[in-house]
């Protein structure tokens, strides 16, 4: 059962690297969810996909983009790494009104 | 529009005693659900309980109770019979249809 698997779980990058984030969830959820995680500052949404083909943004876009390659996979990609962008970050789907299921999450470090 | 208040960044409880967590919320669609999450050390987050805004009857799941209020707005979270298990982040969370987000966090220390 693996439900909502997240890679790389740990990442150190370069300012003005790109990268991207992989999600991929095997529950038939159609919304699709990405967070990131800063002390005192809870979880704070991205990006989210309402069905695959669709993407909205969430609190705090400004820096990523996001790809809904299918129904099954949602990746996250940062285009020029900046150390503000050090954070944990969560994948999460959810069916309908229907709590989220948690990726592991990624620790990304940008120096 | 949803927003989420959680005032509490941090709360104390004694082991086997009672503590109620808060949240206050704000959403404009009309079907949601609410939920509160735990997140322990690992970071994995754990749903703790449920509840149907459209139900009346406040949700219990064990020695976990929710206080739902709906024209207030307000989603209180209570732990009755407090374990050092329980020592973790608290999250809470208007689901609507769409946008999913979370308040800042409320930190639960146990204290045996």
């Amino acid at each position: 059962n693996a439900g909502v698997t997240q890679t790389p779980k740990f990442q150190v990058l370069k300012t003005g690297q790109s990268m991207t984030l992989q999600c991929a969830q095997d529950m038939n959820h159609n919304s699709m969810y990405w967070y990131r995680q800063d002390p005192g500052m809870g979880l704070r949404l991205i990006y989210y996909s309402a069905s695959e083909g669709t993407t909205d943004k969430g609190e705090v876009p400004n820096g990523y983009n996001v790809s809904r390659l299918n129904k099954r996979e949602f990746s996250l990609r940062l285009e020029s790494a900046a150390p503000s962008q050090t954070s944990v970050y969560f994948c999460a789907s959810r069916e309908g009104l229907t709590e989220a299921f948690f990726g592991q999450g990624t620790r990304l470090t940008v120096v | 529009a949803q927003t989420v208040t959680q005032s509490q960044p941090e709360m104390s409880v004694q082991e086997a005693e009672t503590v109620t967590l808060s949240c206050t919320y704000d959403t404009s669609e009309s079907d949601y659900y609410l939920f509160w999450y735990k997140q322990p050390p690992s970071r994995q987050m754990i749903l703790v309980i449920r509840q149907e805004a459209y139900k009346q009857q406040n949700a219990t799941e064990n020695r976990f109770s929710v206080n739902f209020q709906k024209a207030a707005k307000s989603f209180s979270l209570k732990i009755s019979d407090s374990q050092l298990g329980d020592a973790a982040m608290y999250f809470c969370s208007p689901g609507g249809t769409y946008k999913y987000i979370f308040g800042t966090g409320t930190r639960l220390k146990v204290l045996a």
